[in-house]
């Protein structure tokens, strides 16, 4: 079965800090993975997206990456800042046409000062 | 561009009641999508479009029709509506399949 495991489900940070949010995977067979961002009570939006073939993307303090091999993908974020709080889900894509995208339950991170 | 937009932003039914909640894009985009977000879970597929004309069912369309006669319009039909249906509704367009996804910022609805 298709799934994604996010870990932690929660996590609080100090301003200014790194942290470091996991996604494991069983899509196969395997098209993409994408982050999102979503802030409380607002429709996600995509951070990255990386195919099978990439091993990492930035975007400005984001940087996701990704080991096809173990089917895992894990996201760093540099240097957190207060607006960083809100909850960011890891997405699969199979590599079917008409199998739908496979989202994880999230990370929920707290960023206090 | 306004992206894309969803109407109402919030409502209570009861139960046995229909509505439709709009969702429209203007990035002239082929594929839209309409996902439920119950708390704490994942999002969830509820139906998808690949063009005017051309809709799919997701992975829980139970309780659920669409209908995409333009390409810019989604709208997703609640017939007899039940407390199951409870939930955050997001809509979302993609110029293709493998494509960045644009969320709308969501319907919350409530069935009592």
């Amino acid at each position: 079965k298709n799934q994604v495991e996010q870990s932690p489900q929660s996590l609080i940070i100090l301003e200014g800090k790194n942290c470091t949010l996991q996604c494991n995977y069983t899509v196969s067979p395997f098209s993409n993975l994408r982050w999102y961002k979503q802030d409380t009570g607002r429709g996600p939006v995509s951070l990255t997206i990386m195919t099978f073939s990439e091993n990492t993307k930035s975007n400005g303090r984001y940087t996701a990456t990704l080991d096809a091999d173990t089917k895992q993908s894990s996201l760093h974020i540099t240097a957190s800042q207060l607006s960083d709080s809100a909850s960011y889900i890891c997405v699969a894509t199979p590599y079917s046409g008409n199998t739908p995208l496979v989202f994880g339950k999230g990370t929920r991170l707290s960023v206090i000062a | 561009n306004a992206g894309v937009t969803q109407t109402p932003k919030f409502r209570i039914l009861k139960i046995g009641q229909s509505m439709t909640l709009q969702c429209a894009q203007d990035m002239n985009h082929n594929y839209m999508y309409w996902y439920r977000q119950d708390p704490g879970m994942g999002l969830k597929l509820i139906y998808y479009s690949v063009g005017a004309g051309i809709t799919d069912k997701g992975e829980v369309p139970n309780g659920y029709n669409v209908s995409r006669s333009t390409t810019e319009d989604f709208p997703l039909r609640l017939e007899l509506a039940a407390p199951s249906q409870t939930s955050v509704y997001f809509c979302a367009s993609s110029e293709g399949q493998n494509n960045e996804q644009f969320f709308g910022p969501g319907t919350r609805l409530t069935v009592l």
